[in-house]
């Protein structure tokens, strides 16, 4: 069964410092998110890409976050410089082009210190 | 008020018993529900889609009510593998699909 792929899985930081996560979503499928999941609550999209072009970025913090999706397929979500309140699990996910479903990587749980 | 409306729980029951979850969302064009379960420290799985005309897997039920704007998922005979958050999921209308998650109910089963 096809899967999203995410790395690293776990990553400790201290703040101030620059993190970067990749995703390698399932093949074929042409949307990717990243969300932010804090613990207790449900995960709160943070970048929505459809192909290598941004669909909605409206609640990434651009004065410190970044993500890029070069060529359509995998990405890269960028933190610089990190902060105490950026722990979190960070989830990629990706949707098929046939429907709305969303289908999530294992995601990287970042400690900021 | 949060868009998708959840009871956080924790719901904590018996092996066999009967369990539902609710749910309410508040934008009246939203077009797609989901069921998405997340164990603990993990990833969100797709559970099971939400149609008007109510659907049924195995021992897992959804319903959804459009005019009172309210998803329900009844589990029943609860197993412990069942033990789990149960996350609320609606397809914001309009433009690129956007899914917005509920914060999740808590269910624990126990022998």
């Amino acid at each position: 069964e096809a899967e999203v792929a995410q790395s690293p899985r776990y990553k400790i930081t201290e703040k101030s410092q620059a993190v970067a996560f990749w995703c390698d979503p399932i093949s074929g499928h042409a949307t990717l998110y990243w969300y932010r999941q804090i613990l207790g609550q449900g995960p709160e999209l943070l970048v929505q890409f459809q192909d290598e072009s941004v669909v909605d970025d409206s609640q990434l913090p651009k004065d410190r976050f970044s993500a890029e999706r070069l060529k359509g397929v995998d990405s890269t979500l960028k933190i610089q410089p990190a902060e105490l309140g950026d722990s979190a699990m960070y989830l990629c996910a990706s949707s098929p082009p046939t429907g709305p479903e969303q289908y999530f990587g294992p995601g990287t749980r970042l400690t900021v210190t | 008020r949060k868009e998708v409306e959840q009871d956080p729980g924790p719901f904590n029951v018996p092996e066999g018993a009967t369990v539902a979850f609710n749910c309410t969302y508040s934008n009246s064009a939203s077009q797609s529900f989901f069921w998405y379960r997340q164990d603990c420290r993990k990833e969100p799985k797709l559970l099971m889609s939400v149609y008007s005309s109510g659907n049924e897997d195995g021992r897992f039920t959804a319903q959804l009510n459009r005019a009172s704007q309210y998803i329900s998922l009844l589990i029943r005979d609860s197993k412990l593998s069942d033990s789990a958050t149960y996350l609320c999921v609606v397809n914001r209308a309009g433009g690129y699909n956007k899914l917005i998650f509920g914060a999740g109910t808590r269910l624990a089963v126990h022998p």
